[in-house]
């Protein structure tokens, strides 16, 4: 399996709702990374996990909580969203180290209503 | 951090010529440098890359040269297709917490018209 995968497709919610966002990769790759992209605009990093543990948290702010329950999954929890947060959710994944290709899955449209 | 330029920001060329992008980077602990293709409505896809131990290298129709001293990189496609037809992402990339972080440019729209 050379795919990362993403679900749900599309996600509407409002302000006060929860929900999470999931990431499953099967390629034994240790890395994983959450990536905001608005429309327009590149991919821009909000955390990175490297072998399960939280390594890189962008200054993102605590509305999103990541959480890696297992080498092949991740999660991104939302809380009290704004509603310009809407945007597509990337995951990606890589082996740990230097030049190694990121595999992104097709992403998650968020809208917050 | 790392800053990423990209130009130019929209191409527009004829089937069959060659297209090129070119970006800059600031920090010169970035070490590795892919180029994502990314159509529209779906995820990036890399396409080549390079490592900053290298020059230039090519596979088939796409080409990445690597400028380290004066750190630019450009994407070179040659004999454009319409297929070739997406945004295009410049990245530069440093090790940080056990994996790569990323820094991506501006995106460069690419149109290949017939």
């Amino acid at each position: 399996d050379t795919e990362v995968t993403q679900t749900p497709k599309h996600l509407v919610m409002g302000m006060t709702n929860k929900k999470s966002l999931k990431c499953e990769q099967h390629m034994g790759h240790r890395a994983m990374y959450w990536y905001k992209q608005k429309a327009k605009k590149p991919p821009e990093l909000m955390f990175v996990y490297s072998y399960e543990k939280l390594s890189i948290n962008e200054s993102v702010p605590s509305r999103f909580s990541p959480e890696c329950p297992n080498s092949s999954l991740l999660n991104l929890h939302l809380h009290a969203l704004q509603p310009e947060d809407s945007a597509l959710y990337l995951c990606a994944s890589s082996h740990s180290g230097s030049y190694n290709e990121q595999f992104f899955g097709p992403g998650t449209r968020l809208t917050v209503l | 951090g790392e800053n990423v330029e990209q130009h130019p920001s929209t191409l527009s060329v004829q089937e069959g010529d060659s297209a090129v992008i070119k970006c800059t980077y600031s920090d010169s602990a970035s070490n590795y440098f892919p180029w994502y293709k990314q159509e529209l409505g779906k995820r990036p896809q890399l396409i080549i890359d390079i490592r900053s131990n290298v020059g230039e290298k090519k596979d088939q129709r796409i080409a990445v040269t690597l400028n380290k001293t004066a750190k630019h990189f450009s994407l070179h496609i040659t004999e454009t297709q319409p297929e070739d037809s997406a945004v295009y992402f410049c990245a530069a990339s440093m090790e940080r917490g056990g994996g790569n972080k990323l820094t991506f440019g501006t995106g460069t729209q690419l149109k290949v018209e017939l």
